[in-house]
């Protein structure tokens, strides 16, 4: 079974600093793409950044990274100097053949000013 | 905005009720994606549909159903309603079917049963 596994249920981080939310997942395909979505307040799914399994370079979008470790099935978000923006609900999700997302349970990430 | 759309927003109605979500995708996106997200289940594939054809099925509940119309756009019924029915309904789409394809979400039709 697919499985996506978000370990913290909140993550806190103060204003410009980085914070960094773990996602593991469980597949035995070798042809799949990862996302890290995020969810605010208004609740609208905003894709963050995403990886196709077979690169090995990770993805970046401005501030927002990712740490693919393919053979431990491992998937980190770091945020670089957070902003208030960025406090929201965030999904780590898999997609494999048969397009389907599957999401983990999230993490709330809260900033301080 | 992802472009897309869908009504109503907020639906409140009974147990044993029976309503009709509706999603517009994005121009020229031939796939369509529903989702459900409650605070039990957490965020959950329902179903999808490409180009008028279902495409594959998730934890859909007999009492659910869908379609995709020849204009694209979808519709998620829900039938026999129940408390634990209440819940965020997501539509997403996407250009095709390809594994590599973005889906774009709408704002979701938030369904409350009283």
């Amino acid at each position: 079974a697919q499985t996506v596994t978000q370990s913290q249920p909140e993550m806190s981080v103060q204003e410009a600093e980085t914070v960094t939310l773990s996602c593991t997942y469980d597949t035995s395909e070798s042809d799949y793409y990862l996302f890290w979505y995020k969810q605010p307040p208004s609740r609208q799914m905003i894709l963050v950044i995403r990886q196709e399994a077979y690169k090995q370079q990770n993805a970046t979008e401005n501030r927002f990274s990712v740490n693919f470790q393919k053979a431990a099935k491992s998937f980190s978000l770091k945020i670089s100097d957070s902003q208030l923006g960025d406090a929201a609900m965030y999904f780590c999700a898999y997609v494999q053949y048969g397009n389907k997302l599957v999401f983990g349970a999230g993490t709330i990430l809260r900033v301080k000013s | 905005d992802s472009g897309v759309t869908q009504t109503p927003k907020h639906l409140i109605t009974a147990t044993g009720q029976r309503v009709t979500l509706r999603c517009s995708p994005r121009s020229g996106d031939l796939s369509v994606y529903w989702y459900q997200q409650s605070l039990d289940q957490g965020l959950q594939f329902l179903i999808q549909y490409y180009n008028g054809e279902e495409r594959a099925k998730g934890n859909i509940l007999e009492r659910f159903s869908a379609q995709q119309f020849p204009d694209l756009h979808s519709e998620l019924n829900l039938s026999s309603l129940e408390l634990g029915d209440s819940a965020l309904y997501f539509c997403a789409s996407s250009v095709s079917a390809l594994l590599d394809n973005e889906q774009f979400f709408g704002p979701g039709t938030r369904l409350t049963v009283l």
